[in-house]
């Protein structure tokens, strides 16, 4: 089956700074989806991104499905984006199972 | 608000009990998933539904049923619990099969 590997696995930064998360896939997909777990073990919608570039506020996405990565930018982080950060992929043609990396977990300090 | 309930929040079981875990959502949304996260292992799918009245086997669904009576709800069973089924159950739901998928709130389970 297909493998999505992130990295890093292991994120720790200060208030303020920039960060970019990797989402690698190893074949074709038509869903790819980043979340955010908080905390509270809630799982947050970040972005729906199948193939090209989103924004919202400080996060954005791009992903580029012939080369099979996806990154995810976090700009001016707060400690309120502390977390883990999924990548999920479905693969075209295949079963209806997201399936997700491993997450990158992110310690934002004040 | 529109979204995604479950219920339980939490539970602590015996081993040998039934359980039912609840899900409904209110987005008249035809596909709905059951997932369940473990550490080091992620979130995988235990059963699906691509729309009311139809199921299927998702990667881990041995011990696990569903139904899909209807479109909103999508309940999940443990016929009789074992210790192995201790985890966070997540409920999603999406438009369509291929769509993004939203998850609830989730159930921790213990089964003891």
């Amino acid at each position: 089956g297909i493998q999505v590997e992130q990295s890093p696995p292991d994120l720790i930064l200060q208030e303020g700074a920039n960060s970019t998360l990797r989402c690698n896939f190893s074949d074709s997909v038509n869903n790819l989806q980043w979340f955010h777990q908080n905390p509270w073990g809630q799982l947050i919608n970040l972005f729906y991104i199948p193939s090209g570039t989103k924004q919202n506020g400080r996060l954005s996405a791009t992903t580029v499905a012939t080369e099979r990565y996806s990154l995810l930018y976090i700009s001016s982080s707060q400690t309120t984006d502390s977390g883990v950060y999924f990548c999920a992929v479905r693969t075209q043609g295949g079963s209806e199972k997201l399936v997700f990396g491993k997450g990158t977990k992110l310690t934002v300090n004040p | 608000i529109a979204g995604i309930t479950q219920a339980p929040t939490s539970q602590i079981l015996a081993a040998g009990r039934r359980m039912t875990l609840r899900c409904t959502q209110d987005m008249r949304h035809n596909a709905m998933y059951w997932y369940r996260q473990d550490l080091g292992l992620g979130l995988r799918l235990i059963h699906y539904s691509n729309t009311a009245g139809t199921t299927g086997k998702g990667e881990v669904p041995d011990g696990y049923s569903v139904s899909r009576a209807n479109t909103d709800d999508f309940p999940l069973t443990l016929a009789s619990a074992v210790p192995s089924q201790t985890s966070v159950y997540f409920c999603a739901s999406s438009v369509q099969a291929d769509q993004p998928q939203h998850f609830g709130d989730g159930t921790r389970l213990s089964i003891l």
